[in-house]
Formats: C-alpha cells, sequence, structure tokens
C-alpha cells in the first residue's frame, strides 16, 4: 500500500506569516491528494481536493500545489483561527490512506 | 445539504462486536456517484479509513486490511443509511469512528459527528 508522510510534524508561526506543509506519497498519485483541516474537538473539514482545488466556503489563502509524490499546502498568511492539525489523503484508489497530520499554532 | 447522524453504543468489552449506524439526509445510500465510508481515529494510529460501501449497478465493499477480517459495512436502503460491525473488538480499536460521504474526486465531506468507543473490561 502506499504511504502518506506530512513534514513538519508541527510548526508555531506568528500571525500574519507564511506556512507551508508538506505530504509525501511513497509512490505517484496524480493529483488525488486532498487536505484536511481538524481544530481542536472538531470532526476534519475538507479543505483542498484535487491537490489545489480550494473546496467551496475555504478562504483563498489556503492553496495546495502538487503532483504524482510530493504535495504542498500553503496558508499564506497565518491567522488565530487556523490553529489546527493538517492532514493530506491519497484518493486515487482504495485503501484512502492519511498522513501522520502537522500541527499548526501561533507563536 | 447532505447531513450524517451517527449512533450506537460507546462502551464495549474485548470481544465484543462495535455496531455503529449512519443516517443520510440530503443524499441516497444508493446514490451512484458517491461512496459511504468509515474512518476512526485514535493518538496511536492517527486517522484511519476502515472500508466503504457504494452502488454502481450492484453493491461494493471495500475493506482496509489491517480489519479486513472482522469488518462488514452494509447499506440499508429502507432507512437510507449504513452501518459498521466489527467483530473481536480490543482495547486497540478504542478510537473515536466518523462515518463519511465520498464523492469523487472530492474526498470525504461531509463526515457525521464521531463516536467514540471505548474497549474496556
Amino acid at each position: 500500500d502506499i504511504q502518506m508522510t506530512q513534514s513538519p510534524s508541527s510548526l508555531s508561526a506568528s500571525v500574519g506569516d507564511r506556512v507551508t506543509i508538506t505530504c509525501r506519497a511513497s509512490q505517484g498519485i496524480s493529483n488525488y491528494l486532498v487536505w484536511y483541516q481538524q481544530k481542536p474537538g472538531r470532526v476534519p473539514k475538507l479543505l483542498i481536493y484535487s491537490a489545489s482545488t480550494l473546496q467551496s466556503g475555504v478562504p483563498s489563502r489556503f492553496s495546495g500545489s502538487g503532483s504524482g509524490t510530493y504535495f504542498t499546502l500553503t496558508i499564506s498568511s497565518l491567522q488565530p483561527e487556523d490553529v489546527a492539525t493538517y492532514y493530506c489523503q491519497k484518493y486515487n484508489s482504495a485503501p484512502f490512506t492519511f498522513g501522520p497530520g502537522t500541527k499548526v499554532d501561533i507563536k | 445539504q447532505v447531513q450524517l447522524q451517527q449512533s450506537g453504543p460507546g462502551l464495549l468489552k474485548p470481544s465484543q462486536t462495535l455496531s455503529l449506524t449512519c443516517a443520510i439526509s440530503g443524499d441516497s445510500v444508493s446514490n451512484n456517484s458517491t461512496t459511504w465510508n468509515w474512518i476512526r481515529q485514535s493518538p496511536s494510529r492517527g486517522l484511519e479509513w476502515l472500508g466503504r460501501t457504494y452502488y454502481r449497478s450492484k453493491w461494493y465493499n471495500d475493506y482496509a486490511v489491517s480489519v479486513k477480517s472482522r469488518i462488514t459495512i452494509n447499506p440499508d436502503t429502507s432507512k437510507n443509511q449504513f452501518s459498521l460491525h466489527l467483530n473481536s473488538v480490543t482495547p486497540e480499536d478504542t478510537a473515536v469512528y466518523y462515518c463519511g460521504r465520498g464523492h469523487w474526486p472530492l474526498g470525504f465531506d461531509p463526515w457525521g459527528q464521531g463516536t467514540l468507543v471505548t474497549v474496556s473490561s
């Protein structure tokens, strides 16, 4: 099965900072990559699908890129409400493996 | 607006069967462009996809290798819901369990509210 890894596992940044999270797949998955945001005590929320398409209602400060085995999620200007754990997920075929998550908080 | 409402017990003893139900509103379990999934989350295993059921002229299932010998996911068209059954549970099955709709290529959206299932003697 394809394995998903993320880096860093956690980060702390200031409000207004540009933040980038990396997700890697152990084999190529084209652009079938999904990003979720999970705030503390909440259900995961779909942010980005097809590696770079923003889900309706998601602020434009979020963006995604990548294809094959390397993907990134960028928050252009970190806001307090972005404190959360971010997960990537392969969505090309079952099993739909998730990455281990990147926890983002405010410095 | 699609909503998923989970129900089922939150406390089990080892060797029992975990049974959860996910009721669907705003969509149909028989929709031939969606899938109906179960996912769990624990500190030790993170987010783990468990399996899915879906209809494409007939019913199909896919299951994660880690639980394949113990899991069944069934649709219930009369009640527009789907269920998870995981038998022979151990404390390692303690987790928050979620149901989720899969809609290509969006991933899982929405998710159910989550059910904390604790396995303890």
